[in-house]
């Protein structure tokens, strides 16, 4: 069964930090990994899906990277800003219908 | 504006009292699933459907049913409502099972 870990659970950094986002995976055989967005009291919303083929996959300041071998991504947010605060949740894919498995998360706080 | 949309977004109901939880998504996606977010332990699939007459379980079906008679919409219904059920509750759609994945607001339901 796969488990997903995100490390830290909690990140507070000042306003124009640049900073990673951990996420570690024991099933290696994944398909792809997507990163999630989540406002409180909101659905989440899809960052960026990178293929187990890819190792990098880029969207404005996001920057996900995937190593799948050792069964890690990182998610990297250049120059944060208050409005990046938000829980970032990673999810491996392994292939069928319900084989996505999500992490609890990172819980981001980017202060002024 | 492609959405998923859930109904109702938030209820409050006594043990026993049947529900429906609508869910509906105007993207054409093949595949549509539902998920529990409780704290502490992340996100759980509940069912999922491949297509049109095609479901199946997650990995906490129990207390729950689902219906796919047309490709876009995906209810779920609560038979006879538990405490246990009290969370937040999320549908889900794609293109594919593999693809991007699309969610709704949430519904937070409370049982009584």
């Amino acid at each position: 069964k796969q488990e997903v870990t995100q490390i830290p659970a909690a990140l507070s950094v000042p306003e124009g930090e640049n900073l990673v986002l951990n996420c570690s995976f024991t099933d290696s055989a994944i398909y792809n990994l997507q990163w999630f967005r989540q406002d409180p009291g909101k659905g989440l919303t899809s960052l960026l899906l990178i293929q187990s083929s890819q190792r990098e996959q880029t969207s404005g300041r996001l920057n996900a990277s995937l190593d799948k071998s050792s069964g890690r991504s990182t998610l990297y947010i250049a120059a944060s800003q208050p409005g990046d605060s938000a829980t970032y949740l990673c999810a491996p894919y392994t292939g069928g219908g319900n084989k996505l498995t999500f992490g609890t998360g990172t819980q981001l706080k980017v202060e002024l | 504006e492609a959405q998923v949309t859930q109904n109702p977004r938030y209820l409050i109901t006594v043990t026993g009292k049947k529900l429906t939880v609508t869910c509906s998504q105007n993207m054409n996606h093949e595949y549509m699933s539902w998920y529990r977010q409780d704290p502490g332990l992340g996100l759980r699939q509940i069912y999922y459907s491949m297509n049109v007459e095609v479901t199946d379980k997650g990995d906490v079906p129990e207390g729950y049913k689902v219906s796919r008679k047309e490709k876009r919409n995906f209810p779920l219904i609560l038979e006879s409502p538990s405490p246990n059920q009290t969370s937040l509750y999320f549908c889900a759609s794609s293109f594919r099972t593999d693809g991007e994945l699309f969610f709704g607001e949430g519904s937070r339901l409370t049982v009584l």
